[in-house]
């Protein structure tokens, strides 16, 4: 089936820690997004590429590395640097450019231990 | 002022009745606009999106339109205790193309 796979759907980062939340897409789709959500708020863009080997800052990019070495995949990682990490983060990709609406994956969820 | 806004409710509605969500945006050069539902620890799915002034309907669901008034809304008829979720109000800016998501409406449908 087509789909847009995060995983994994828990993660527990340590002090000092860097983690990497992986998210794959098998939709052929050329545009992917990374996205924060805290409690009671709405969905917040980290990074997003549009197409292989690019991609650009969002809004709070701050703490957070991408790569987009295959059309498939858009790794996410959350460094030290970043003090707050414990959010949702949710992947998400679109075909094309223009108007078409982006899909989501199921989301992983971090947190501090 | 906030890009995308919308009520947070909760919106309590009792079962079969319409449920009438609202979001308004800033940037008058927004092109499309979304609906998502999003249940508590899930993420969000698509509902509906509209592109022209005016309404798409889709089955319960219709999407509402104006871009004079920079609103768009989202009606559910017939309303379920299935359909209790946040809904997420985004709108793709005009300029940046970057979608800019509302904090989302909490509905309550009531048995």
């Amino acid at each position: 089936d087509g789909g847009i796979t995060q995983s994994p759907k828990y993660l527990f980062r340590k002090e000092g820690q860097n983690v990497t939340l992986s998210c794959e897409q098998n939709l052929n789709h050329d545009a992917m997004y990374w996205y924060r959500q805290d409690p009671g708020q709405g969905l917040r863009l980290i990074y997003y590429s549009q197409i292989v080997n690019d991609f650009q800052k969002g809004d709070i990019a701050e703490g957070y590395s991408v790569s987009r070495e295959k059309k498939e995949s858009f790794p996410l990682t959350v460094t030290s640097a970043q003090k707050n990490p414990t959010a949702f983060y949710l992947c998400a990709s679109v075909r094309g450019g223009g108007d078409q609406p982006q899909h989501f994956g199921d989301g992983t969820r971090l947190s501090i231990l | 002022q906030k890009e995308v806004e919308q009520n947070s409710g909760p919106l309590s509605v009792p079962e079969g009745a319409i449920a009438s969500l609202n979001c308004t945006y800033s940037d008058r050069g927004s092109q499309s606009f979304f609906w998502y539902r999003q249940y508590s620890g899930k993420s969000p799915e698509l509902i509906m999106f509209i592109y022209s002034n005016g309404d798409k309907e889709d089955g319960r669901f219709t999407a509402q339109l104006n871009k004079a008034s920079q609103y768009v809304s989202l009606l559910i008829r017939d309303s379920q205790p299935s359909d209790s979720a946040t809904y997420l109000c985004a709108v793709r800016g005009g300029a940046t193309n970057k979608l800019i998501f509302g904090t989302g409406t909490l509905l309550a449908v009531q048995p």
